[in-house]
């Protein structure tokens, strides 16, 4: 199993310009997850995925759109990049709900993006 | 809604124990602890949950205070393995779907 793998690990930017990033995971999860992360300031929910087709908001959504049309891919698209945007972002996934089996949440490596 | 952790720093000899502290201003349903090594992703370590008990992984354990709306982290006798930034991860509401992580707390371990 590779778990969960992001695409590409590197990417320059110029503002204005869109891209997509794309997360896959292996392990038939149902949740999924996507982080940036910038020095001082964690791990920032931008949105997430509770099941194929489904997508909802996190805390810092703004400039961001996802898409879950298959259940191992969660797709992460900048319309039009800002420097703001700038950040290693990162993917998860987990089985369900933490309740029922204390599921915790898989990372992928990340990928870093810089928006000149 | 951010968590606070504190300290945000810690430097500690192989051997010493630490203790990192998560608080938030809402009250909380559960609290997970995850570890990032430098240049890596986070790694899972444990999570507890309204009314669980206390839980422990090796020397790394953790408390969950509901009335104070506060998590703790324990490390004991510390081993250079022990090194990466430590981020707790609150859950605000009841059967939410996502987790408001902390800040962070850097934490390292000299010989």
């Amino acid at each position: 199993n590779a778990g969960v793998t992001q695409t590409p690990k590197f990417r320059v930017l110029k503002t204005g310009q869109s891209m997509t990033l794309l997360c896959a995971q292996d392990m038939n999860h149902e949740y999924m997850y996507w982080y940036r992360q910038d020095p001082g300031m964690g791990l920032r929910l931008i949105h997430y995925s509770v099941g194929e087709g489904t997508t909802a908001k996190g805390e810092v959504p703004d400039g961001y759109n996802v898409s879950r049309l298959k259940k191992q891919n969660f797709l992460l698209g900048l319309e039009s990049a800002a420097p703001s945007q700038t950040s290693v972002y990162f993917c998860a996934s987990s089985p369900g709900h933490w309740i029922a089996q204390n599921y915790e949440q898989y990372f992928g490596p990340g990928t870093r993006l810089t928006v000149t | 809604q951010q968590p606070v952790q504190s300290p945000q720093a810690v430097i500690l000899r192989e051997g010493e124990d630490a203790v990192i502290n998560c608080s938030s201003s809402k009250a909380l349903y559960s609290v997970h602890w995850y570890r990032q090594k430098h240049g890596e992703a986070p790694v899972f370590l444990m999570i507890l949950l309204k009314g669980g008990e206390q839980k422990g992984h090796e020397k790394i354990s953790a408390s969950f205070n509901e009335k104070k709306q506060q998590s703790s982290l324990y490390l004991t006798a510390s081993q250079l393995s022990y090194s990466g930034t430590y981020f707790c991860g609150t859950e605000i509401a009841y059967n939410t779907d996502k987790l408001i992580f902390g800040t962070g707390t850097r934490l390292q371990v000299f010989p």
